[in-house]
């Protein structure tokens, strides 16, 4: 089956400026999640989706952080306006209801982002 | 949801098993253990998990302590593609992935 796309792989901003990031989760995958990945640190989860409603959104700096998932399948997350200290790589990941109490989470490559 | 310590590095031989420890003395009778690996410019990506027996699936072994505040990750036959930084959670089947720092494995020739 495919994986969990997402796009752009590498994106450079400016501070001020503002970005989005697409993920297309794998097929069928009702939950979905974006993690933010600072440099030399592991995942942190920054908004969960069940559907197209959210589930959590406790970690989302909601002051410049926006996600949608209109239609219960690809997701944008936005950030508007980007400061330094958002540079990172910005994964997304899904799981199927079936499996979701296992908890096991199928992650994209990422995008990593610099903010300059 | 129950923290975890891990090694901050560890080298392994190609060919040869690692043994990656994880402690996790706070963890609550219905939590799990999970393991994630993170390769070089990847995602996160699932390797097993446990929550009071053994397990094992073509990835890996997962090794609990009977008091269940310890366990270990063994990779039977190490390769240069196992080079990663592994992940030990401890959460609910519901509950959320809280990653640390991990563990970075280096297998070398």
């Amino acid at each position: 089956e495919a994986g969990v796309a997402q796009s752009p792989r590498y994106k450079i901003i400016e501070k001020r400026q503002s970005v989005a990031f697409w993920c297309n989760p794998i097929s069928g995958h009702a939950t979905l999640y974006w993690y933010q990945q600072i440099l030399g640190q592991g995942p942190k989860l920054l908004i969960q989706f069940q559907n197209n409603g959210v589930v959590d959104d406790s970690q989302l700096p909601k002051d410049r952080f926006s996600a949608e998932r209109l239609k219960g399948v690809d997701s944008t997350l936005k950030i508007q306006p980007a400061k330094l200290e958002d540079s990172a790589v910005y994964l997304c990941a899904s799981n199927s209801p079936d499996r979701s109490y296992k908890n096991i989470q199928y992650f994209g490559a990422g995008t990593r982002l610099s903010v300059l | 949801d129950a923290k975890t310590t891990q090694p901050t590095s560890m080298d392994c031989a190609e060919g040869r098993a690692a043994n990656l420890p994880c402690n996790h003395s706070t963890i609550s009778g219905n939590e799990y253990v999970y393991w994630y690996r993170q390769i070089h410019s990847q995602g996160p990506q699932y390797i097993i998990h446990g929550l009071k027996n053994n397990e094992t699936n073509e990835m890996a072994s997962l090794i609990i302590t009977e008091d269940r505040k310890s366990s270990t990750l063994i990779l039977p036959h190490a390769t240069l593609r196992d080079t990663a930084v592994y992940y030990c959670i401890v959460t609910y089947s519901w509950g959320k992935l809280q990653f640390g720092a991990g563990t970075q494995v280096v297998v070398t020739p």
